[in-house]
Formats: structure tokens, C-alpha cells, sequence
């Protein structure tokens, strides 16, 4: 099976652009979160969808939104972008349920620079 | 409200000797916990998870953890620390307080001394 797949890898952007990064989850699994890496603020969690619908979402600005998909790819959207977005998105996706017992297989992260 | 504290941001072993990294967590709820790795430019990858089953927990690589409530701790051990092992590791708490929700550790970067 193919595992999870993050597009692009790698992003440069400049303050006030908008970013969409996008997310494959390995086939059959319909749980898919986001994570932001930070050297500062270590992995920090920004949302989590389940059958196309928000289920929790982390302690960030409305500036972060995301979506599902009928087919569970995801993807995250980052508007008004500030220099502080820099950092690594992954994307992991779970299953069978998306329950808190499962185990999360994670991306390998889209790198996003904000100049 | 969960949270996880990873005593240490950084351990260094040499080869061979044991490997003990820690971890506490607080949580409202039964909690699910993980330990996660990550190599340099490479992605997380699971050790090992506790999903109250058996307390003592053994994942891959020879790592395993023993999750203690009284404590509420969850500390990685390896008998025998191999150059490989050198990475960054993640304790991660998920319970569904207020829904799906997982929080990682701060990380604790292993070196390994040869």
C-alpha cells in the first residue's frame, strides 16, 4: 500500500499569499489530521476530519482551515500568511475508526517558507 | 485538559548501554499513548502505543515502555542503544476530551556515542 503522500514538499511563499498544501491518506483510512513543526514550538496539532467532517481542532488562528474530501484526501489552507507560518505541515491519517486508539501514519511533510 | 511532558530535551548514551527516555502525561480521560520516532529528513514512525491492554508495552527496534497510572508516566526503555537509534523521539497523548485530539511531547533528541 502506498503510504501517505503530501503535496508539494516543498513551498516558498511571501507574507499576505495565501497557501493551499494538500494530503493523501494511505487507501482506506478516513481519519486525516494536520500538524505544524516548529523548532520553537515543537509539533502542535491544527485539525483533525473524519468521513469529511472537522471532528477537533488545535489552538490556532481562523487564518488555518482545512477540508475532506468525499475520496478523504485533505487539504489545508493558510491565508494572510505571516512570517511565524514557516515551518514543516504533516499530515497523518489513522484506522480504521479515526478512534484514539489507532495508529497515525504520517506524511513527509510539506516544508513552507514564508519571505 | 491532556498535556505531556518529556523530561528531557536531550539524552546521550553510548552504544550499548541502556536507553531510558521519559515521559509524564496528564489526562481527563483514558488516555491512548505513543511513542513516535523521527529521523533526520525522514518521516514520524510508531514505536509502540498503549491502549490499556497490557501495561507493559514492547514495540520495534528492541524499544519498549511500561505505562504506570499511579505515576502517570509512560518511559521508553532499550536494553542496548545502537548507533541507529540516534533521532528524535515524541511521547503523544490522545484521549477524546472535547473530541479527537492528540497532543505530542516537546521531543527528546537520543545521541548515541560510539
Amino acid at each position: 500500500k502506498a503510504g501517505v503522500t503530501q503535496t508539494p514538499r516543498y513551498l516558498i511563499k511571501t507574507r499576505g499569499q495565501q497557501v493551499t498544501l494538500s494530503c493523501s491518506p494511505i487507501s482506506g483510512h478516513r481519519s486525516v489530521s494536520w500538524y505544524q513543526q516548529t523548532p520553537g514550538q515543537g509539533l502542535q496539532f491544527l485539525f483533525e476530519y473524519f468521513s469529511e467532517t472537522q471532528r477537533n481542532k488545535g489552538n490556532f488562528p481562523g487564518r488555518f482551515s482545512g477540508r475532506q474530501f468525499s475520496n478523504s484526501r485533505s487539504e489545508m489552507n493558510v491565508s494572510t500568511l505571516e512570517l511565524g507560518d514557516s515551518a514543516l505541515y504533516l499530515c497523518a491519517s489513522s484506522f480504521p475508526h479515526g478512534q484514539i486508539t489507532d495508529t497515525q501514519y504520517f506524511g513527509p511533510g510539506t516544508r513552507l517558507t514564508v519571505l | 485538559a491532556q498535556s505531556v511532558t518529556q523530561l528531557d530535551s536531550h539524552v546521550s548514551v553510548s552504544e550499548g548501554t541502556p536507553v531510558l527516555l521519559r515521559c509524564n502525561y496528564s489526562s481527563s480521560y483514558s488516555p491512548s499513548l505513543f511513542w513516535y520516532v523521527q529521523h533526520p529528513n525522514k518521516g514520524l514512525q510508531l514505536l509502540l502505543k498503549y491502549t490499556s491492554a497490557a501495561t507493559l508495552v514492547k514495540g520495534i527496534n528492541g524499544f519498549e515502555a511500561e505505562f504506570k497510572k499511579s505515576e502517570t508516566s509512560f518511559h521508553l526503555t532499550k536494553p542496548s542503544a545502537h548507533m541507529s537509534d540516534a533521532a528524535e523521539y515524541f511521547c503523544v497523548v490522545s484521549d477524546q476530551g472535547g473530541g479527537f485530539k492528540t497532543i505530542f511531547g516537546a521531543g527528546t533528541r537520543l545521541f548515541v556515542k560510539a
